[in-house]
């Protein structure tokens, strides 16, 4: 099983739909989940952390489960300035502070 | 906003020889990190660096590579002999350890190309 799993999709979506994104990790010790965002040759970029209690900021809403190792990202409304390719990261914890990377989903969102 | 800055942006080099990579982190950050991307795979873990001594490192670490923190602000990712395979988008990251998640952000990158 993979370390960090998601659907590559891509997911084409209508500007203003609503697009959910799941994601599963392996390692029931996980400390930390990030949701990062990266757009085409460039760098990761941190989207938002998932807190426990699940977070929201402004369009985006992020969702953990540690009983099923389940995280997701919902975003509403979506803009054609979301597409890019969402990334789902683990931080099992550890001296190393090591991040792994799902394979990311890929969003483009059209007129 | 501090950012993390890398050089060059884009480096070719011969197989077999020496590349150094260098990171600039943000400046009160206290983790830095190399991972790696080929193109088309997901982003992978290379090593992490406190204290000046590495704190873990993947199996893709090999006696290949070094990191070294020369001075105050660098920090730098050596490949002694490059292989083909070597070709990657190369991200350096730094962290904050005492805040929250300890968050790592990115650099832009540099581009290594192996002929």
């Amino acid at each position: 099983r993979k370390e960090v799993e998601q659907d590559p999709g891509p997911f084409n979506v209508p500007e203003g739909a609503t697009v959910a994104f799941n994601c599963t990790y392996s390692n029931s010790a996980s400390q930390s989940f990030f949701w990062y965002r990266q757009d085409c040759r460039k760098e990761p970029k941190l989207l938002m952390s998932v807190y426990s209690s699940g977070n929201e900021d402004g369009r985006f809403t992020a969702q953990l489960n540690r009983a099923s190792q389940y995280i997701s990202l919902l975003i509403r409304d979506s803009k054609l300035s979301d597409s890019a390719t969402y990334l789902c990261v683990v931080n099992i914890g550890g001296g190393g502070n090591k991040l792994t990377f799902g394979t990311g989903t890929q969003l483009k969102v059209e007129l | 906003e501090p950012e993390v800055t890398q050089t060059p942006s884009h480096q070719v080099t011969q197989m077999g020889q020496e590349v150094i990579l260098r990171c600039v982190p943000i400046s009160n950050h206290l983790y830095f990190y190399w991972y790696r991307q080929i193109l088309g795979q997901k982003v992978e873990f290379l090593v992490s660096f406190y204290n000046n001594e590495i704190s873990e490192k993947s199996e893709i670490f090999d006696d290949q590579f070094s990191v070294e923190r020369p001075d105050g602000s660098n920090f730098t990712l050596k490949i002694r002999s490059t292989k083909l395979e070597d070709s990657a988008m190369y991200f350096c990251a730094s962290s904050l350890p005492g805040q929250k998640f300890n968050t790592q952000y990115f650099g832009p990158g540099t581009r290594l190309t192996v002929l």
